[in-house]
């Protein structure tokens, strides 16, 4: 079945580092990919995301391309702040008419100052 | 905009007792869903509806009913609770489309609700 599995955390970095958080699906069909993110306390908000392959997503300087070929979707920002501290969820919408989103394991991220 | 509403925020139950998380939304969205959080474990859907009148099971659904009489409303009803069910709840909703046609929306999630069952 459709799957997304994304890379155990936590992830500290310093501020102003480099963020990459690998996404990897298995899905039928052409799936929509999608990166949200939880605060501390709160909901998910979505971040980003892509609806065919070759995509690009981004938001709040957070990229994300959408790679059929290796069947990825990995996160990236190019300097993080520690306001980027909070869990980020990969997920998958699937293609069916059911409109079920699967999602990975999240990933968290602190950002040292 | 109010979004997704859910309610309580917290909760604390006794093994055995019932309760209602509801949710709403007021973005007249045909597809709602529940899922729970837990550790290590990411988001695990329970139940969900794609439109009034229609529900189905998720991944997760023994211990849960639901149902949805209006497009706005999707509780969540707990018959009698266990600890295993202890768990933070999120509802979720979204636009539906026709299998013919390629979905491109997210899904808007409330605050959550943090379930205690002792």
């Amino acid at each position: 079945g459709d799957s997304v599995t994304q890379m155990e955390g936590p992830v500290t970095l310093s501020e102003e580092a480099f963020l990459t958080i690998n996404c990897t699906y298995t899905a039928t069909g052409y799936p929509s990919l999608f990166w949200y993110v939880q605060y501390p306390g709160e909901g998910l908000q979505l971040l980003l995301k892509a609806t065919k392959a070759d995509d690009k997503g981004s938001n709040k300087g957070f990229e994300a391309t959408y790679r059929k070929e290796t069947t990825s979707f990995h996160l990236e920002k190019g300097s993080v702040q520690v306001s980027d501290s909070a869990v980020y969820f990969c997920a998958l919408g699937t293609p069916s008419g059911t409109y079920k989103y699967i999602f990975g394991t999240g990933t968290r991220l602190k950002v040292l100052a | 905009n109010a979004g997704v509403t859910q309610t309580p925020k917290f909760q604390v139950l006794k093994t055995g007792q019932s309760m209602t998380l509801q949710c709403a939304q007021d973005m007249n969205h045909e597809y709602m869903s529940w899922y729970r959080q837990d550790p290590g474990m990411g988001l695990r859907l329970i139940h969900y509806s794609v439109g009034a009148g229609i529900t189905d099971q998720g991944e997760v659904p023994n211990g849960y009913n639901v149902s949805r009489s209006t497009t706005e409303d999707f509780p969540l009803r707990l018959l009698s609770a266990a600890p295993s069910q202890t768990s933070v709840y999120f509802c979720a909703s979204s636009y539906s489309r026709p299998v013919s046609m390629k979905m491109n929306t997210e899904a808007f999630f409330g605050q959550g609700t943090r379930l205690t069952v002792v």
